[in-house]
C-alpha cells in the first residue's frame, strides 16, 4: 500500500512569491489533514478535510494560506505572498473514517522563504 | 501554558540503559493518547497509543494516568537505533476531536 506522498520535498521561494504544496492521501482515506513545524516549535495543526469538505480550518494562520481537495482525493496546500515567518515543514496526513488510532504521515514538505 | 508539555532534553543515556519521558496535558476532556517517534529530518511516525491500563510493546511501556492528565513512556535495554525524538501526542482537544495535538518532544541519544 503506497504511503502518503508529497511534492515537492524541498522548496526554496522569495518574500513574496506563491508556493503550491500538494499531499496524496493513503487510497481510499477520506480524512486528510495538514501540519506544520515551524523552527524551535511543536508540530501544529492547519486544517482537516473529510473528502473534499473542510470539516476544521482554525489552525490556518491567516487568509495567505488556501487548502482545497478538489474531488476528495489529493489536497494542494497554496500560500500567497510568502512570509518569511512561513517557513517550516508542512506535513500532511490521512487517516480512514472512525480512525481510532493515529494518523500516517507524509515525509513532508521542507519549505525555505528568504 | 502549553496543551501539552514535555521536557525537551536531550537524555543522553548509555546503551542498555532505561529511560522514562514524562508528559502532561491541560484539557482533562482529551480523548486518545499516542506516542510518536520522529528521526532527524523525517516525518513523525507512531509509536504507540496510550491506555489507562498501560500497555506494552517489547522494550517499550505506556501508561496514561487521566486523573493527574499524565502520560508517560519506558524504554527499556536502550539501543542506538532508539535515538530520536518521542512526541507525545493528545487527540480531540477541540473541534470535532480527530486533532492531533503535539508536544515539542524529547530527544534521546543513546551512546555506546
Amino acid at each position: 500500500e503506497a504511503g502518503v506522498t508529497q511534492f515537492p520535498s524541498h522548496s526554496v521561494i522569495e518574500k513574496g512569491q506563491t508556493v503550491t504544496l500538494r499531499c496524496d492521501p493513503i487510497s481510499g482515506h477520506d480524512n486528510l489533514y495538514w501540519y506544520r513545524r515551524v523552527m524551535g516549535k511543536e508540530i501544529k495543526f492547519l486544517l482537516h478535510f473529510v473528502k473534499e469538505s473542510k470539516q476544521d480550518e482554525s489552525g490556518m494562520p491567516n487568509n495567505r494560506f488556501l487548502a482545497e481537495r478538489t474531488g476528495g482525493t489529493y489536497s494542494t496546500l497554496k500560500v500567497q505572498p510568502a512570509e518569511l515567518e512561513d517557513s517550516g515543514v508542512y506535513f500532511c496526513a490521512s487517516s480512514p473514517d472512525r480512525a481510532v488510532n493515529g494518523y500516517t504521515f507524509g515525509s513532508g514538505t521542507r519549505l525555505t522563504v528568504v | 501554558r502549553k496543551e501539552v508539555e514535555q521536557d525537551p532534553g536531550p537524555f543522553n543515556v548509555p546503551e542498555g540503559a532505561t529511560v522514562a519521558f514524562n508528559c502532561t496535558y491541560s484539557n482533562s476532556a482529551s480523548q486518545s493518547f499516542f506516542w510518536y517517534r520522529q528521526d532527524c529530518r523525517k516525518e513523525p511516525k507512531l509509536l504507540m497509543s496510550v491506555y489507562s491500563s498501560g500497555n506494552e510493546d517489547g522494550r517499550f511501556t505506556a501508561q496514561l494516568n487521566r486523573a493527574s492528565q499524565y502520560i508517560s513512556l519506558l524504554i527499556r535495554d536502550s539501543k542506538l537505533s532508539d535515538s530520536a525524538t518521542y512526541l507525545c501526542v493528545v487527540k480531540g482537544l477541540t473541534g470535532g476531536g480527530n486533532k492531533l495535538t503535539f508536544g515539542t518532544g524529547t530527544q534521546l541519544k543513546v551512546e555506546l
